[in-house]
């Protein structure tokens, strides 16, 4: 069974720094590409960084490029946002997704999300 | 970027009626489509890859069409299970974009 599970998130300051994490089971990591989706609370679904299955290639959306970095650890089935400079228009519930290449590109898999809040 | 519009925001239906779901692209997205469900206090999951596929485990009520720009969820006899709301989402470029989903709910 494919289990994608969220840790990290919680309480920042404004210009602070958090650091998620994303432990998956069920399926060969290193295959798939990952990505971050958040959910800004009773808004759509915004997509944030995505990384390839070698963890050569990242992107990221234009509201969080320079400030977000992803990275993944695939002898520890693990992916990472590391987010600075943190802003209130970033508190959101942030989904880690599997993007499956022969699902059309689509988010196959969902974690359960992690709820960041950004307030003084 | 290619922004996905989705109608009617909601969409109030009864128990075993049919509902239909828009989603608009700005540009072609080909049949690079996908629909998502999702129920509250818990994660998108996916219905519908490549505009038309459903994905495993999908009951055969869910179906999708379109391509280009025009695409359609048809739910045939709703069930009380399937009030949620509905993300369509490109997955032709990026960053990829998805709609801002249609809330369906019981009549």
């Amino acid at each position: 069974e494919v289990q994608l599970l969220e840790s990290g998130g919680g309480l920042v300051q404004p210009g602070g720094s958090l650091r998620l994490s994303c432990a998956a089971s069920g399926f060969t990591f290193s295959n798939y590409a990952m990505g971050w989706v958040r959910q800004a609370p009773g808004k759509g679904l915004e997509w944030v960084s995505i990384i390839s299955g070698g963890g050569s290639s990242t992107d990221y959306a234009d509201s969080v490029k320079g400030r977000f970095a992803i990275s993944r650890d695939n002898s520890k089935n693990t992916l990472y946002l590391q987010m600075n400079s943190l802003r209130a228009e970033d508190t959101a519930v942030y989904y880690c997704a599997t993007r499956v290449s022969s699902y059309a590109g689509s988010f196959k898999y969902w974690g359960q999300g992690t709820l960041v809040t950004v307030s003084a | 970027e290619i922004v996905m519009t989705q109608s009617p925001a909601t969409l109030s239906v009864s128990p075993g009626e049919r509902a239909t779901l828009s989603c608009r692209a700005s540009q072609s997205v080909g049949s690079n489509l996908a629909w998502y469900q999702q129920k509250p206090g818990q994660a998108p999951s996916l219905l519908i890859y490549g505009a038309s596929t459903r994905a495993t485990g999908i009951p055969a009520r869910f179906s999708g069409s379109g391509s280009g720009t025009e695409f359609t969820l048809t739910i045939s006899s709703l069930q009380t299970e399937d009030f949620a709301v509905y993300y369509c989402q490109q997955c032709d470029n990026w960053p990829v974009t998805f709609g801002q989903g249609t809330r369906l709910e019981i009549k």
